[in-house]
């Protein structure tokens, strides 16, 4: 079945530092992708999405590009600051499905440093 | 200002007793639904509810039942609640069913839910 990777589980930066998170997908076809993001204390929310290969989505200064090729939809940053400090998730809409299942990955914590 | 609420925040009850976990949402979205978030597994689904009395099973649906009576207002119940069981729960809700827009969930705060 359809399903995301989060390689790491957790990342500690210094503010300023660059950002990479990866994530991998596996489905057929141009699945959705999406990454959203957990603050301490409150639910996911959506941070941004891409629907077809060689699509950028960004927000709040983050950024990811859908790579068919590769089956990669790595979320970055340039310079984070440590509000960025949150549980990220990335997401894959299930295709086969009309009523917006999302398959999430397991997440990543990202910590940062002052 | 667009919401999705859940009572309680925070829940301590006992093996074997009953659960009732509330969400509601003020968006007049069709499709709501419940996820457990465990550490190191990220979010699970539970259930999906398109719409009133019209409910699918998600990924996780054993132990777990739904209620939804009113487009606004999604219940989950666990029927003699067992410690594996506790979990962090939450409900989201999104629009446009069949478009890419659905997969933009809107989440409430969670549920924390401990079972002894």
């Amino acid at each position: 079945g359809d399903s995301v990777t989060q390689t790491e589980g957790q990342v500690a930066l210094s503010e300023e530092d660059f950002l990479t998170i990866h994530c991998n997908y596996s489905a057929s076809g141009y699945p959705a992708l999406f990454w959203y993001v957990q603050y301490p204390g409150e639910g996911p929310q959506f941070l941004f999405r891409a629907s077809r290969d060689k699509e950028k989505g960004s927000s709040r200064g983050f950024e990811a590009t859908y790579d068919k090729g590769t089956t990669s939809f790595h979320l970055r940053k340039a310079s984070v600051q440590e509000s960025d400090s949150a549980v990220y998730y990335c997401a894959l809409g299930d295709r086969g499905s009309a009523l917006g299942r999302l398959h999430f990955g397991a997440g990543t914590q990202l910590i940062v440093i002052p | 200002d667009m919401k999705v609420t859940q009572m309680p925040r925070y829940l301590i009850k006992r093996m074997g007793e009953n659960v009732l976990l509330e969400c509601g949402q003020d968006m007049s979205h069709e499709t709501m639904y419940w996820y457990r978030q465990d550490p190191g597994l990220g979010l699970q689904l539970i259930y999906i509810s398109y719409d009133v009395d019209s409910n699918s099973e998600g990924d996780i649906p054993k132990g777990y039942r739904v209620s939804r009576k009113k487009r606004e207002h999604f219940s989950l119940i666990l029927d003699s609640a067992k410690t594996n069981q506790t979990s962090v729960y939450f409900c989201a809700s999104s629009l446009s069913i069949g478009t890419v827009s659905s997969y933009e969930q809107y989440f409430g705060p969670g549920t924390r839910l401990t079972v002894l």
